[in-house]
């Protein structure tokens, strides 16, 4: 069974830098793009972050480029985000979500995990 | 610019069928989408894939009361006999070069 379950949520200082990560189990986590999502309160669903398989190519959302970075360790099946110059609108729910094979599609998530930015 | 745009809200009883939409911003209508759906309090699930010719592949477990169509731009989930779970956030999906773009979402209302 796929599992994506995220952690290192909680609250971050205006400013601060949180990391994020990403278990992931039940499937050859080197053979799969991975990507970073997320949902403010009450918000939709926005796109953060996308890496290939072996972590050579990678994407960001303008709205964090050049604060977020993205990175993944395939010995220890596992993705991360680093969060640095928190902002008050990076507040939400992060999600890990796994790519299809065949095509750019979401097809596995995790549960999420909260990020407050506050002072 | 690639922009999905789905309606806020839809309704329908239970027991009925429902036809939400995803509409490809122009110049973009033989891109492929997927539907997810999102319960309350939940992280989101992956429904399926649909493609331009009205093809689709659903996710694991998916019951055959979920599908999809297309017509041109436009792309289509249909929920039939609907089940008061049915209830949720309903958000298209596609991408482009270098990103991945949702659509605003549209949430589903079970009467």
């Amino acid at each position: 069974e796929v599992q994506l379950v995220e952690s290192g949520g909680g609250l971050g200082q205006p400013g601060g830098s949180l990391r994020l990560s990403c278990a992931a189990s039940g499937f050859i986590f080197s053979s799969y793009e991975m990507n970073w999502v997320r949902q403010a309160p009450g918000k939709g669903l926005e796109w953060v972050s996308y890496i290939s398989e072996s972590g050579g190519t990678i994407y960001y959302a303008d709205s964090v480029k050049g604060r977020f970075t993205i990175s993944r360790d395939n010995a220890k099946n596992s993705l991360y985000l680093e969060m640095n110059s928190l902002r008050a609108e990076d507040t939400a729910v992060y999600y890990c979500a796994r790519e299809m094979t065949t095509v750019t599609i979401f097809d596995y998530w995790g549960q999420g995990t909260l990020v407050t930015v506050s002072s | 610019q690639l922009v999905l745009t789905q309606s806020p809200s839809a309704s329908a009883s239970l027991g009925a069928s429902v036809k939400l939409t995803c509409t490809l911003s122009s110049g973009h209508s033989t891109y492929a989408i997927a539907w997810h759906q999102q319960q309350p309090e939940k992280g989101p699930r992956y429904l399926m894939s649909l493609n331009s010719d009205g093809s689709h592949s659903k996710g694991d477990g998916i019951p055959d009361r979920f599908s999809g169509s297309s017509s041109g731009a436009e792309r289509y989930l249909t929920i039939s006999s609907l089940q008061s779970d049915d209830e949720a956030d309903y958000y298209c999906q596609t991408w482009g070069p270098g990103i991945r773009v949702f659509g605003g979402g549209t949430k589903l209302t079970v009467l």
